[in-house]
């Protein structure tokens, strides 16, 4: 079967740096991806990671084990308009599959 | 971002009703995507087109039909929908078919079926 599990809500503190974790299990693997959701708004790419390893951009990196089925989002130096929905996906197929984890609620406070 | 945009951004309509949402991207994409996001569950792929042919059906009921008449536009017929069917669709393109490029989204159509 499929199925991403990442935890529903987290919360931090600005300037802080949180990790959000993300473990799948699915019939294929094409990478994994992690997308960011304001309330009212389109998912917006963050990053993708096909190989092991981290991955860094600015602010926000990703990482990926293959062989655990596990991948973390970890934000730095948070701000208040990191407020939103992180969402976990992992492609799937060569159709452009993506199978989407139930998003992490992330609120940042003061 | 306005790569990608979707009209109506909302939408009621009855259950006997029949409406049209339309996707359209401006990014020189060959593949669209329609999602549906319903409140705390995971979005849900519905139907993937690659160069205007479908190539994904997610096991979608019949009361939902696509349309892709070229590369830049993609369309979901709605008809006889049912109140469960009240959620956000949303739009996405990518470069390719594939999963090694990211998708972008359109900013969705909030649709409520009465």
């Amino acid at each position: 079967g499929q199925n991403i599990d990442q935890p529903t809500e987290m919360t931090a503190t600005e300037g802080a740096i949180v990790q959000i974790n993300c473990t799948y299990q699915t019939s294929g693997f094409n990478g994994l991806f992690w997308y960011q959701q304001h309330a009212g708004e389109a998912p917006t790419f963050l990053s993708y990671n096909v190989l092991d390893g981290l991955e860094e951009k600015g602010r926000f990196s990703s990482f990926l084990s293959r062989s655990k089925g596990y991948s973390y989002l970890l934000l730095k130096e948070l701000q208040m308009k990191d407020s939103a929905s992180y969402l976990c996906a992992v492609g799937s197929g060569n159709t452009g599959k993506l199978i989407f984890g139930q998003g992490t609620t992330l609120q940042v406070k003061p | 971002e306005t790569g990608v945009t979707q009209t109506p951004r909302h939408l009621v309509m009855g259950m006997t009703n029949k409406k049209s949402l339309k996707c359209e991207q401006h990014l020189g994409h060959n593949a669209m995507y329609w999602y549906k996001q319903s409140a705390k569950k995971p979005l849900e792929l519905m139907f993937v087109y690659s160069l205007e042919e479908r190539v994904e059906n997610n096991s979608v009921p019949s009361r939902f039909s696509p349309e892709c008449p070229n590369s830049s536009h993609l369309f979901l017929h709605l008809h006889t929908l049912q109140p469960e069917d009240s959620a956000l669709y949303l739009c996405a393109s990518s470069r390719e078919p594939g999963v090694l490029t990211g998708q972008y989204f359109g900013p969705g159509t909030r649709l409520t079926v009465l």
